[in-house]
């Protein structure tokens, strides 16, 4: 069975302070991981997707790598509009569904 | 374009009432799916369409019934209304299922069954 699990649940950084969100995965044969931005009471939005190990993608302050076993988003010199729920999810080969993580909740203090 | 639109915004239902969430997207996408957010849980799969016509059930498909008649609509019917339905519940969007990974979500429903 498909598996992500996200670290930490949540993070309060300094406006400035770059740091990293762990995704790490349990799949039967990776087709794709996605990154996604959720803000309260709303619903998600699409940041990034993966495909192989020793991919990078960038967007602004974000960027996501992936390998194996686990995925990063990293997030450089934040600003407090980077405060969301950040949410992780996989699709295994052959397969149409998405196994979401439960999230990291940003907090980017001025 | 409005994207992915979700209506009510917010329900109460009393256990054993039935109601049906709706869901339309004006960007003819032909992939379109529900999904559920509960607290420590993640979002998890309830129905999904590829088309028109054609629907499937996702990982937590019971107690939930859909239809797919034109490209743009695809309600969410609750059958018998339970607590354990109490969620806010997003509907998705994409272009098809080969790219389906870049969906367009709803703003939500949240929904509580008393």
């Amino acid at each position: 069975e498909d598996q992500v699990t996200q670290s930490p649940e949540a993070l309060r950084l300094q406006e400035g302070e770059s740091s990293s969100l762990n995704c790490s995965y349990t799949v039967s044969g990776l087709r794709g991981l996605f990154w996604y931005r959720q803000d309260p009471g709303k619903g998600p939005e699409f940041l990034f997707t993966l495909y192989s190990a020793g991919e990078e993608k960038e967007k602004e302050r974000l960027k996501a790598t992936l390998t194996k076993k686990e995925s990063f988003l990293h997030i450089t010199a934040p600003k407090p509009e980077d405060s969301a729920t950040y949410l992780c999810a996989v699709q295994a080969l052959g397969n149409e569904k998405l196994t979401f993580g439960t999230g990291t909740r940003l907090t980017i203090i001025p | 374009n409005a994207g992915v639109t979700q209506t009510p915004k917010f329900q109460v239902l009393k256990t054993g009432q039935s109601m049906t969430l709706q869901c339309a997207q004006d960007m003819n996408h032909e992939y379109m799916s529900w999904y559920r957010q509960d607290p420590g849980m993640g979002l998890r799969l309830i129905h999904y369409s590829v088309g028109a016509g054609i629907t499937d059930q996702g990982e937590v498909p019971n107690g939930y019934n859909v239809s797919r008649s034109t490209t743009e609509d695809f309600p969410l019917r609750l059958l018998s209304a339970a607590p354990s339905q109490t969620s806010v519940y997003f509907c998705a969007s994409s272009l098809d299922s080969n790219s389906y990974n870049e969906q367009f979500f709803g703003p939500g429903t949240r929904l509580t069954v008393l």
